[in-house]
């Protein structure tokens, strides 16, 4: 699975847009982009995935770039709830289990 | 509708003794997964089961044997367990049959070794 490089940390205010940025410049043609995120003390939360075009549901957007090297997950109202960290995964469907978590990006939303 | 249910949540027990880490999923998916994770390690893969009948192993399976009950069970289970073990497991389930295959996570269960 490619590899992904996030920022380590963001701070957003409660109330405005989060962009989350991610770089994924080996992936390959099979392979999705997930985001999930994980607050502390629980289990990894899945937000959203996308293989070429942009995505949106209840929780967030996805906008992956033309040449699909990086993503930007945005959460449009940010809550004092969204503070968790976050992480961009690349993996194929077809790779059984395997999640590659990195590092990740700390967000922290203040009120 | 719960997801993915894991029992217990908390758990402590002696250097050798055995125990059976629960899970279930309410989403009719064929696939399921226990994780550990550990500080500064991420997730790591214990075993999966990738249909009802089969398990396979992942990338860390020595100590562990899984059983797949049925489509919707998934049991973890240590036979003599050690302090290496401490960790957190999630239960993790997700439909093959569906673009992405994306892996959906129970809440965690904590279990010491002492």
């Amino acid at each position: 699975d490619a590899k992904t490089t996030q920022p380590p940390s963001m701070d957003c205010a409660e109330g405005r847009a989060a962009n989350l940025p991610c770089n994924h410049s080996t992936i390959s043609g099979n392979e999705y982009v997930y985001w999930y995120r994980q607050i502390h003390s629980q289990g990894p939360q899945y937000i959203i995935h996308g293989l070429k075009n942009n995505e949106t549901n209840e929780m967030a957007s996805l906008i992956i770039t033309e040449d699909r090297k990086s993503s930007t997950l945005i959460l449009p109202h940010a809550t004092l709830r969204d503070t968790a960290v976050y992480y961009c995964i690349v993996r194929a469907a077809s790779s059984w289990g395997k999640l590659q978590f990195g590092a990740g990006t700390q967000v922290v939303v203040t009120p | 509708n719960a997801g993915v249910t894991q029992t217990p949540k908390f758990q402590v027990l002696k250097t050798g003794q055995s125990m059976t880490l629960q899970c279930a999923q309410d989403m009719n998916h064929n696939s399921m997964y226990w994780y550990r994770q550990d500080p500064g390690m991420g997730l790591r893969l214990i075993y999966y089961s990738a249909s009802e009948g089969t398990t396979d192993k992942g990338e860390v399976p020595n100590g562990y044997n899984v059983s797949r009950l049925n489509k919707r069970e998934f049991s973890l289970r240590l036979e003599s367990a050690a302090p290496s073990q401490t960790s957190v497991y999630f239960c993790a389930s997700s439909d093959p049959d569906r673009a992405g295959n994306t892996i959906y996570f129970g809440e965690g269960s904590w279990l010491t070794v002492v």
